[in-house]
């Protein structure tokens, strides 16, 4: 079993549509999670980063954690062309010296 | 500019042949490693390191060698390049070495490597 599961995708979506994007775990051991975004022929960066379960939000971005079902969640409400790209869940623990990724999902904003 | 470099971006190799793809942050960076992304298998860790001299191996380190003479770079290595290790390489920098959870890492551009 993988540590981290992401559906691949690739997803699609007309503009203005609410995106879900989600990943499982499963070591109840991992504390942090991140989502990573990810434009095409560029390096990932940070988008969201949560140490606890529940929300939190940024702007049109909202992440979710659930720690009991191990599962993360990253919302994108009034979705833009400019959010195509692939979006990567990370999640690790304290002290712990790598990130362990998700297999990235491939998201398509349709004006 | 806070970045992180790589090069080169494009490389295009036989089997057997030794290269170096150099990894460079300006950010003062403890922390460095190195990511292979393959379609399907997400970024997966090489190498890393958590300071000048010290380094350590990641999930998949065969066929690779690392050095971290210097706090700003961090060679990747590729004794004798086999076909299998045609992949996107990222490497990335974060402040501390003492753990990620809360320690945001900086990916380069990535490099592109086709062994043949």
């Amino acid at each position: 079993q993988k540590e981290v599961e992401q559906d691949p995708g690739p997803l699609s979506v007309p503009e203005g549509a609410i995106v879900s994007l989600n990943c499982t775990y499963s070591n109840s051991a991992f504390q942090y999670f991140m989502w990573y975004r990810q434009y095409s022929r560029k390096g990932p960066e940070l988008l969201m980063y949560t140490y606890s379960s529940g929300n939190k939000e940024d702007g049109r971005f909202t992440a979710q954690v659930d720690k009991s079902s191990k599962y993360i969640s990253l919302f994108i409400r009034d979705s833009q062309p400019s959010d195509s790209a692939t979006y990567l869940c990370a999640i690790t623990f304290q002290g712990a010296q790598k990130l362990v990724f998700g297999q990235g999902t491939r998201l398509t904003i349709n004006p | 500019e806070a970045q992180v470099t790589q090069n080169p971006r494009y490389l295009i190799t036989v089997t057997g042949k030794k290269l170096t793809v150099t990894c460079s942050q300006n950010m003062n960076h403890e922390y460095m490693s190195w990511y292979r992304q393959d379609p399907g298998l997400g970024l997966r860790q090489i190498y890393y390191s958590m300071n000048v001299e010290v380094t350590d191996k990641g999930d998949v380190p065969e066929g690779y060698k690392v050095s971290r003479k210097e706090k700003r770079n961090f060679p990747l290595i590729l004794e004798s390049p086999s076909p299998n290790q045609t992949s996107l390489y990222f490497c990335a920098s974060s402040l501390s070495g003492g753990g990620l959870g809360n320690n945001e890492q900086f990916f380069g551009p990535g490099t592109r490597l086709t062994v043949l």
